[in-house]
């Protein structure tokens, strides 16, 4: 139980375009999902915060009309890096929870990002 | 403001020896910890945490980590290691208490490349 699915698990695009990363809760309802970020040999940065039907919560530092990101159902959330640049080539991983106070994060398997 | 500690970037241990991954935490209040495991270019994947209760936990894949809370530490701990449990190891925390909804989110530490030498 508690699966995360992410697609696509690698993206090739060019410099100035968009691209959307979906991050799925398979066998759960997610009430909250994270958006992190990794470089190479890195821990996990956290980009924002997102919970069903209300505006994500971005880090200090995040741009947030950059990083678009869609929480519309209890199953899904949605990251878009719009006009991507080759600086926001990275490891990105979404992770969901339960909603209890106590509840564990659950982690996508990632999504490499290669802005050429 | 929470922080997580992992004093090693880099153990390396022969097969079948003992293991120990190294955490050290600071935050407010009483800590909810917990460890997961990272394969190349994957995701994280849970190991086991701590909320309340025996110091001692025990979690996925014969691993354990005791809850130290005088030092502050949370190490992660196997028995008798395996070659395939040559990986990247992250130690994070949180506080059991918060009063807004970010602080739900989890402070990582900077990871710990675990190397078993067959």
């Amino acid at each position: 139980g508690a699966v995360v699915s992410q697609h696509p698990s690698w993206v090739i695009c060019k410099s100035g375009t968009s691209v959307k990363i979906e991050c799925r809760s398979l066998d759960f309802q997610a009430t909250t999902m994270f958006w992190y970020r990794q470089f190479p040999k890195q821990s996990l940065m956290l980009m924002a915060t997102s919970n069903e039907g209300s505006k994500a919560t971005y880090e200090q530092g995040v741009e947030k009309d950059k990083f678009l990101i869609n929480h519309a159902s209890l199953t899904l959330s949605t990251l878009t890096v719009t006009s991507a640049h080759p600086e926001d080539s990275s490891f990105y991983i979404c992770s969901a929870s339960f909603g209890m106070s106590t509840d564990t994060q659950y982690f996508g398997p990632g999504t490499r990002l290669t802005v050429l | 403001a929470q922080s997580v500690a992992q004093p090693e970037d880099q153990v390396n241990v022969a097969e079948g020896n003992p293991l120990t991954v190294k955490c050290t935490y600071s935050v407010s209040g009483n800590p909810y910890l917990f460890w997961y495991v990272q394969y190349p270019n994957r995701g994280l994947q849970f190991l086991l945490k701590y909320i309340t209760g025996d110091n001692l936990v025990k979690g996925s894949y014969g691993f354990e980590a005791e809850f130290n809370k005088s030092q502050t530490s949370f190490h992660l701990k196997k028995p008798s290691a395996l070659v395939s449990d040559s990986a990247l190891y992250f130690c994070a925390v949180r506080p059991a208490q918060f009063s807004s909804g970010s602080a739900r989110q989890l402070t990582f530490g900077s990871g710990t490349q675990l190397t078993v030498l067959p």
